[in-house]
């Protein structure tokens, strides 16, 4: 069974610290997503990644950025964290490469608090 | 871009059969629907997908249109734990595009 695993379930950050959130996945999958959800707005895809060092800005980049050094690892980065960044973050990963229509594999979420 | 449209809140009571209907303007011919189902501090978890007509498997079912313009997640004799957010997704690869869920409530 495919796990996508983020590394905090809650974190607590101030405003202007810079915020690490870290995902893994343990299939080999190519492609890696970032989302943020906030109520009554869904989710919406912040960056992805369909490579190691490739990444595309998805609807809402702004005031985030990512880094995939490695296949198994997405990480969004908050480079000066505001309170309006306060929200659940949600790691994703489908199967197969490229273009794949497969579905999404959701990590957990972690729940971000910025004070 | 597409635009997905769900209701935002539906009861049921256990054992009766649930549907839910989405609305997705502007579905391009690429497009798949997935439907996911998301319980309280945990991620979505796929339900479903299909392209057209009907698509059925062990939990649920899904009825597309012709016209692809709308689906409907069906739900069959549901249960108390089956309370939870629903989302219908369309898109393809990297450009989805998530409805704001329909929270499902099961009455005993």
């Amino acid at each position: 069974d495919v796990k996508v695993t983020q590394s905090s379930r809650y974190l607590v950050k101030r405003t202007g610290e810079k915020v690490f959130l870290e995902c893994v996945q343990d299939m080999d999958h190519e492609n890696m997503f970032w989302y943020r959800q906030d109520p009554g707005l869904g989710l919406r895809l912040i960056y992805f990644s369909y490579d190691v060092k490739m990444k595309e800005k998805g609807d809402i980049p702004e005031g985030y950025s990512v880094s995939r050094e490695k296949k198994e690892r997405f990480s969004l980065i908050l480079e000066s964290a505001s309170t309006n960044q306060t929200s659940m973050y949600l790691c994703a990963s489908p199967p197969g490469g490229g273009f794949s229509n497969q579905p999404q594999h959701f990590g957990d979420g972690t729940r971000l608090s910025i004070l | 871009l597409a635009k997905t449209t769900q209701p935002i809140s539906m009861d049921s009571y256990e054992g009766q059969e649930v549907n839910i209907t989405c609305s997705h303007n502007n579905i391009a011919t690429n497009d798949y629907i997935t439907w996911y189902q998301q319980f309280p501090s945990q991620g979505p978890r796929f339900i479903i997908q299909g392209y057209k007509t009907k698509v059925t498997n062990e939990v649920a079912s899904l009825f597309i249109p012709a016209d692809r313009k709308s689906s409907t997640l069906s739900l069959p004799r549901v249960s108390l734990s089956d309370t939870a957010v629903y989302y219908c997704v369309s898109g393809s690869a990297r450009q989805l595009t998530f409805g704001s869920g329909t929270q499902l409530t099961v009455l005993p």
